[in-house]
């Protein structure tokens, strides 16, 4: 089952700030993050994994709510680079099962 | 830096063909993934391997996919006889350590086209 990200879409002024939301019915061990951009392959971002820690990579961060079964990923200061469209891929345990990504969050900063 | 290599990069053939798409996983990474993209349906996960055995497929259509590993350097897929709604990107990803907590690294795709 497909987790359900939002929003689908959002556009950005440089410098402003953004979160995009990954939520799943099954109950979840851990949550990757890529990004994709237009013709490209998709680019791991960081993994949350079960106990709600929250993660950062430069200005791009996430945290992840077991309980809640949701990650949110939040861009601040947003440069142009962050554009492209973002995933979210969680997984239900360690065992190696991987469920599938969710439909994706297309981001565009403008100048 | 390590890569996945996938060829070819882009199919353009007939319905009705047989298409092969390959895929050298980077080297150590025992996880391999295939991946099917379009515009309406995102990003399917359509099977995965874990030393070189498929642990998963149920996303494949049985009839006229089939994915292999015929030893750790490479991962084949294939479609007989393609369909014009098989037309799409193919990714696939290889990933290391034997657990979903380890990052996919993707390969550039194969882009597909079924006239």
């Amino acid at each position: 089952q497909q987790p359900v990200q939002s929003p689908q879409a959002v556009i950005l002024r440089e410098g402003e700030d953004a979160v995009i939301n990954c939520s799943s019915s099954k109950a979840l061990y851990s949550v990757h993050w890529y990004r994709q951009k237009h013709g490209e392959a998709p680019i791991f971002l960081m993994i949350l994994l079960k106990g709600g820690e929250q993660k950062g990579h430069d200005k791009i961060s996430a945290s992840f709510n077991e309980k809640k079964q949701q990650s949110s990923l939040y861009l601040t200061a947003s440069q142009l680079s962050y554009s492209g469209t973002y995933f979210c891929l969680p997984s239900n345990s360690n065992s190696g099962y991987a469920l599938n990504f969710g439909k994706g969050t297309s981001l565009l900063v403008t100048p | 830096d390590a890569r996945v290599t996938q060829t070819p990069r882009h199919k353009v053939t007939e319905m009705g063909q047989e298409v092969t798409m390959r895929c050298q996983p980077i080297l150590g990474h025992n996880t391999v993934f295939w991946y099917r993209q379009t515009m309406m349906q995102g990003l399917e996960l359509l099977a995965y391997f874990r030393n070189r055995a498929p642990l998963d497929d149920s996303g494949m259509p049985k009839d006229r996919f089939s994915a292999e590993m015929p030893d750790a350097t490479l991962a084949t897929l294939k479609i007989q006889p393609s369909e014009p709604r098989d037309s799409a990107v193919y990714f696939c990803a290889s990933g290391g350590g034997g657990s979903v907590g380890q990052p996919q690294h993707f390969g550039d795709g194969t882009r597909l086209s079924i006239l």
